[in-house]
């Protein structure tokens, strides 16, 4: 099946550095990925929607100036935490469907633990 | 805007069990609904997919059913493992091509 890969799995950064996340589908052209935010013992919160080739659409309460996302291949989306701080620090994981395969199965990345510090 | 549910939010039972898991939505529009397992620290990986024409989906000792009018889904695991412990989530996929997560069901299969 389709598969997603994100790097780094964990990352450790100092209060007020940025962070860069990359997301990239492996056997398959994504025009469009997705990024979750998960806090411990929760469930996933889509943070925003990466369009290749266009600007992302973030959900309500998400700062665009603060998670940076750029998506300009069809096959990597990275998402920037810039000036990151304490509450900044949860899991975040990617997402993308093969949009040839139409109602497809979503394939998500391994997911990584950002902890700052 | 779609709300999904999970019932119960834990689980435990002894190894060997049959169980179910349920995932209620309150929005029967949707074009799938998929089954994930998330071990603790990772990503989550894909169990089954439901197109929304469908009734059940299986896979070894795993079957999902979907039944869109009342807005549910079952995931039921046969004969359980401890090596099933983790989390399940259930998700819809809805208009705007979102997905939208239930809260989870933490299961743990003692020995």
């Amino acid at each position: 099946g389709a598969v997603v890969s994100q790097h780094p799995s964990w990352v450790i950064c100092k209060s007020g550095t940025s962070v860069k996340i990359e997301c990239r589908s492996l056997d398959f052209q994504a025009t469009t990925m997705f990024w979750y935010r998960q806090f411990p013992k929760q469930s996933l919160m889509l943070m925003a929607t990466s369009n290749e080739g266009s600007k992302a659409t973030y959900e309500q309460g998400v700062e665009k100036d603060k998670f940076l996302i750029n998506h300009a291949s069809l096959t990597l989306s990275t998402l920037t935490v810039t000036s990151a701080h304490p509450e900044d620090s949860s899991f975040y994981i990617c997402s993308a469907r093969d949009p040839l395969q139409g109602a497809a199965e979503a394939f998500f990345g391994q997911g990584t633990r950002l902890t700052v510090v | 805007k779609q709300e999904v549910t999970q019932i119960p939010a834990a689980l435990s039972v002894p190894e060997g069990e049959n169980l179910v898991l349920n995932c209620s939505f309150t929005d029967s529009a949707i074009y799938n609904l998929q089954w994930f397992r998330q071990d603790p620290g990772k990503g989550l990986t894909s169990l089954l997919l439901i197109q929304s024409s469908q009734r059940e989906q299986t896979s070894g000792r795993l079957n999902a059913s979907l039944d869109k009018s009342s807005g549910r889904s079952t995931l039921y695991i046969a004969a359980s493992q401890p090596g099933d412990s983790a989390t399940y989530l259930c998700a819809t996929l809805g208009a705007g091509n979102m997905l939208t997560f239930g809260g989870g069901t933490r299961l743990m299969v003692k020995p």
